[in-house]
C-alpha cells in the first residue's frame, strides 16, 4: 500500500515569505502526486498534479512542486505568501489506475501579517 | 458552476440510528469516490464507483456501511447503527470520463456527529 507523510501539521510564515510544505511518499510503482487545498467548510480543491513529464509542476495561485524520485518527495512551494493562502494543504498519491488516492494528514498554513 | 454537491451538509444523530448521505457528482463524471475525514487527518478512501458498479471497498467500510450508485448518477452512503466513532466528515469526489481520472473534484462534505 502507498502512504504519504507530511512533515509539520502546522506551518506559520509571514506575509511575503517563502512557503515550503513538505511531502514524502512511499510507493512501489511510479506514483501520481497531487496537492490539494482546503479552506474552512469547503471541499478540497486541486492545486497541482504530477503524472508524467516535467518534474517541476506549476499550479494555481502561484504554487509549484517538484517531484524528486530519488528523495521520494513532492514538496510544495510558493515564493511569497499571501494572507489568502492560509488554509490546510493535503498531499496525495495515486496508483497508475487512479482507483485509490492516499492522502497525507495535512498541513495547516498560517500567514502572519 | 454545478460542482459536486452533498446533502445534508450537517447531520447530528443518536448512537444506534441509521443515516444516509447523498452525493451528486458533476454531470457525466463516471467515477465517484467516497472518503472519510476525521479531525486532524487527511481523507481516507472508503469506496469508489465506475458508473453504477462499485469496484473497490476499503477495509474501513464495515458491514454497517453501504454505498450505492443507481443508474450511475448520484450516490448514497448509508451507515446503520451509528457509533460515536463514525463521527467525521464524509467527502464525495468525482472524476471526468476515461483518460482523465487523475483530477478529482470534491464536494463540500457532510459532517456527521453521533451523540
Amino acid at each position: 500500500a502507498q502512504s504519504v507523510t507530511q512533515l509539520g501539521s502546522h506551518v506559520s510564515v509571514s506575509e511575503g515569505a517563502l512557503v515550503l510544505l513538505r511531502c514524502n511518499y512511499s510507493s512501489s510503482v511510479p506514483p501520481y502526486l497531487f496537492w490539494y487545498v482546503q479552506y474552512p467548510n469547503q471541499g478540497l480543491q486541486l492545486l497541482l498534479k504530477y503524472t508524467t513529464g516535467a518534474t517541476l509542476v506549476k499550479g494555481i495561485n502561484g504554487f509549484e512542486a517538484e517531484f524528486k524520485k530519488s528523495e521520494t518527495s513532492f514538496h510544495l512551494t510558493k515564493p511569497s505568501a499571501h494572507m489568502s493562502d492560509a488554509a490546510e494543504y493535503f498531499c496525495a498519491v495515486s496508483e497508475e489506475n487512479f482507483n485509490k488516492f492516499y492522502f497525507g494528514s495535512g498541513t495547516k498554513l498560517n500567514v502572519k501579517p | 458552476d454545478t460542482g459536486v454537491s452533498q446533502d445534508p451538509r450537517h447531520k447530528i444523530t443518536k448512537r444506534g440510528q441509521n443515516v444516509t448521505f447523498r452525493c451528486d457528482p458533476i454531470s457525466e463524471h463516471n467515477r465517484l469516490y467516497w472518503y472519510r475525514q476525521t479531525l486532524g487527518q487527511g481523507p481516507e478512501f472508503l469506496t469508489y464507483f465506475q458508473n453504477e458498479a462499485q469496484l473497490e471497498k476499503s477495509r474501513l467500510l464495515s458491514d454497517r456501511f453501504s454505498a450505492e450508485r443507481p443508474k450511475g448518477s448520484f450516490s448514497t452512503l448509508e451507515i446503520q447503527r451509528t457509533e460515536q466513532g463514525d463521527s467525521a466528515m464524509y467527502l464525495c469526489a468525482s472524476t471526468p470520463t476515461s483518460g482523465t481520472y487523475n483530477e478529482q473534484f470534491f464536494g463540500p462534505g457532510t459532517r456527521l456527529t453521533v451523540l
